[in-house]
């Protein structure tokens, strides 16, 4: 079975300085995941997705992240924090070899930008 | 413009009072989903659609029934609505099967639903 553990629900980071949210999955088979962000009182929107192509993704906003098969885990990360990067983000695994199929989602986590 | 729209955006019903919740795409996208989201508990995936008259159960189906009938549209309907159904719904639509790193899923804006 595939789950996907967020295993921070709190980040706390200054602005300038790196953001490290971090993420782990089980899965039988070498999964799609993703990492989603919802702004306060927004929709979702999809910052990356990896599927088995290259192990390093970058996604929008200067976010990426680093597939690791053998830590089972997908942190994102980002080099510098901006104040506008304050909100919730959400690991995603896919459940059926169809990336779009059967998605689980993390429990979140929310990061706050302090000046 | 691509866009997912939901309407209503805001509901309060009562218990058992059918409603529907209508999701629309204007993307031809072959996926559809269901989500609802919940403090503490993240978005879990009621139902999704893989292509017209093709759905399946995500996590949390039970009290919830779906159709598509036409690629732009994927109605949620609540036959018998009951209080822990009040929710943060989200309908999300996707680019084709296999897509690349490049593909993406657009949601919707959200549709508040309360049941008294």
């Amino acid at each position: 079975a595939q789950s996907v553990t967020q295993l921070d629900s709190h980040v706390s980071v200054s602005e300038g300085t790196p953001v490290l949210l971090r993420c782990n999955y089980s899965s039988s088979y070498s999964p799609s995941l993703f990492w989603y962000v919802q702004h306060p009182n927004k929709g979702l929107q999809l910052l990356l997705k990896y599927t088995s192509a290259a192990t390093l993704v970058k996604g929008i906003n200067g976010f990426e992240a680093e597939f690791k098969k053998s830590e089972t885990s997908f942190h994102l990360t980002k080099p510098s924090a901006h104040m506008s990067d304050a909100a919730e983000y959400f690991c995603v695994v896919s459940l059926t070899t169809d990336s779009w199929g059967k998605l689980q989602f993390g429990a979140g986590t929310q990061v706050v930008v302090t000046p | 413009e691509a866009q997912v729209t939901q309407n209503p955006r805001y509901l309060i019903t009562v218990t058992g009072k059918k409603l529907t919740v209508t999701c629309s795409q204007n993307m031809n996208h072959e996926y559809m989903s269901w989500y609802r989201q919940d403090p503490g508990l993240g978005l879990r995936q009621i139902y999704y659609s893989m292509n017209v008259e093709v759905t399946d159960k995500g996590d949390v189906p039970e009290g919830y029934k779906v159709s598509r009938k036409e690629k732009r549209n994927f109605p949620l309907i609540l036959e018998s609505p009951s209080p822990n159904q009040t929710s943060l719904y989200f309908c999300a639509s996707s680019t084709p099967r296999g897509g690349t790193n490049t593909d993406t899923q657009y949601f919707g804006p959200g549709t508040r639903l309360t049941v008294l």
